[in-house]
């Protein structure tokens, strides 16, 4: 399985940009990596996905280095709105849903 | 365009009680799941059925069953309630494979006294 590690977690303000950072050390060479998004009361939304290096949408951003151990979500001039759980989510098999596992995912507030 | 509809949203059963939980995507999707959230836990997945007629256990399976009716609809049923099934049920779809991005319902809050 591969598990995966986020702060529980972070603060910030109104217009800064944030960075969220999960670890997967045990990542397989066919898994991508999968960010979602939760608010309560509501079932966690898709954010952005990506294998290698960079991918962005009108959303955010998702940097994953060469080892791909690790994967950063960014997040640009984030609003009150952000403020939502925050799940990495990584696993792949070849026809079916063996070792998807959600990390604890990071709660994420936003300030005025 | 419903997406993925759970009902009940709210249910309180009492132990050793028997319940259904439904869930039914309209995206025509191939794969459907069904995971559990629990304070600090995170999503757990019970069972996930990859396609029609096909369903496989996840991570938590005890205590489940589930059923892929058709291509639209997958149940999960707890045969007999226990207290450690208090939790929040979320069923989502994919088109088919597990690196496609995942559709959620809503929620199932569901109590057992």
């Amino acid at each position: 399985l591969a598990k995966t590690t986020q702060p529980i977690s972070m603060d910030s303000y109104e217009g800064q940009e944030v960075n969220i950072t999960c670890s997967h050390n045990n990542i397989a060479t066919n898994d991508y990596i999968t960010w979602y998004q939760q608010f309560p009361s509501q079932g966690p939304r898709f954010i952005i996905q990506g294998y290698k290096t960079k991918v962005t949408n009108e959303v955010a951003s998702l940097f994953i280095p060469a080892d791909r151990k690790s994967s950063t979500l960014s997040l640009p001039r984030v609003s009150l709105s952000d403020t939502a759980v925050y799940y990495c989510l990584v696993g792949w098999s070849g026809g079916g849903a063996d070792g998807l596992t959600f990390g604890k995912g990071t709660h994420l507030i936003i300030q005025p | 365009n419903a997406g993925v509809t759970q009902t009940p949203k709210f249910q309180v059963l009492k132990t050793g009680q028997s319940m259904t939980l439904q869930c039914a995507q309209d995206m025509n999707h191939n794969s459907m799941y069904w995971y559990r959230q629990d304070p600090g836990m995170g999503l757990r997945l019970i069972y996930y059925s990859a396609s029609e007629g096909t369903t496989d256990k996840g991570e938590v399976p005890n205590g489940y069953n589930v059923s892929r009716l058709n291509k639209r609809e997958f149940s999960l049923r707890l045969e007999s309630a226990a207290p450690s099934q208090t939790s929040v049920y979320f069923c989502a779809s994919t088109e088919g494979g597990r690196n496609q991005p995942q559709h959620f319902g809503d929620g199932t809050r569901l109590s057992i006294l």
